[in-house]
């Protein structure tokens, strides 16, 4: 399958800190990428959706000041939670696809666990 | 918007045995239903995906059945292996490359 990356892999902060996640298709060109947030024991909940170049789209209840999604490049997404508080501490996970291709079936990324004290 | 439901929470096997997972959606709209199986600390691993077009496809001891009239999908694993233990998500969405709805996930226990 395709080969999704995340970095960093964990990343503990302070609250009040602004913290950045990438999502990187090593292996493919990615026009639309996804993020989730996963709480320990819970299923995956769709914060986003982003496509190259465009303003992304956020699911209900998720602020889209707080959390900010950038994808500039067919490669490359990145997630920054601003002003991190102790209840943002979750698994952030992406994934990418090129629907229409044979890359089409979302392929997710290992996910970064984000701890703010 | 699209609801999946997944059952059961929990599913514990003998090695060997067979595990079936169930879930139903309530989108008519979906088209797209994957199969997920992640490990702890890890993100999702696709295991097999089918579309509405189809009722039934197959993967060496994995297989995957829909039925769209019902609104309900299935995951059967044949031969179960103790690497098997995971947790397994169904999800729909209305086509491949599109947003996900997952269920909640079950929980696999395969004990040797």
């Amino acid at each position: 399958g395709a080969v999704v990356s995340q970095h960093p892999s964990r990343v503990i902060c302070k609250s009040g800190t602004s913290v950045k996640i990438e999502c990187r298709s090593l292996d493919f060109q990615a026009t639309t990428m996804f993020w989730y947030r996963q709480f320990p024991k819970q299923s995956l909940m769709l914060m986003a959706t982003s496509n190259e170049g465009s303003k992304a789209t956020y699911e209900q209840g998720v602020e889209k000041d707080k959390f900010l999604i950038n994808h500039a490049s067919l490669t490359l997404s990145t997630l920054t939670v601003t002003s991190a508080h102790p209840e943002d501490s979750s698994f952030y996970i992406c994934s990418a696809s090129y629907p229409g291709s044979i890359r089409e079936t979302q392929y997710f990324g290992p996910g970064t666990r984000l701890l703010v004290l | 918007g699209e609801n999946v439901e997944q059952h059961p929470s929990t599913l514990s096997v003998q090695e060997g045995d067979s595990a079936v997972i169930k879930c139903t959606y309530s989108d008519s709209a979906s088209n797209y239903f994957p199969w997920y199986k992640q490990e702890l600390g890890k993100g999702p691993q696709l295991i097999i995906d089918i579309r509405s077009n189809v009722g039934e496809k197959k993967d060496q001891r994995i297989a995957v059945t829909l039925n769209k009239t019902a609104k309900h999908f299935s995951l059967h694993i044949t031969e179960t292996q103790p690497e098997d233990s995971a947790v397994y998500f169904c999800a729909a969405s209305k086509q491949a490359g599109t947003a996900l709805i997952f269920g909640k996930g079950t929980t696999l226990s395969v004990s040797s």
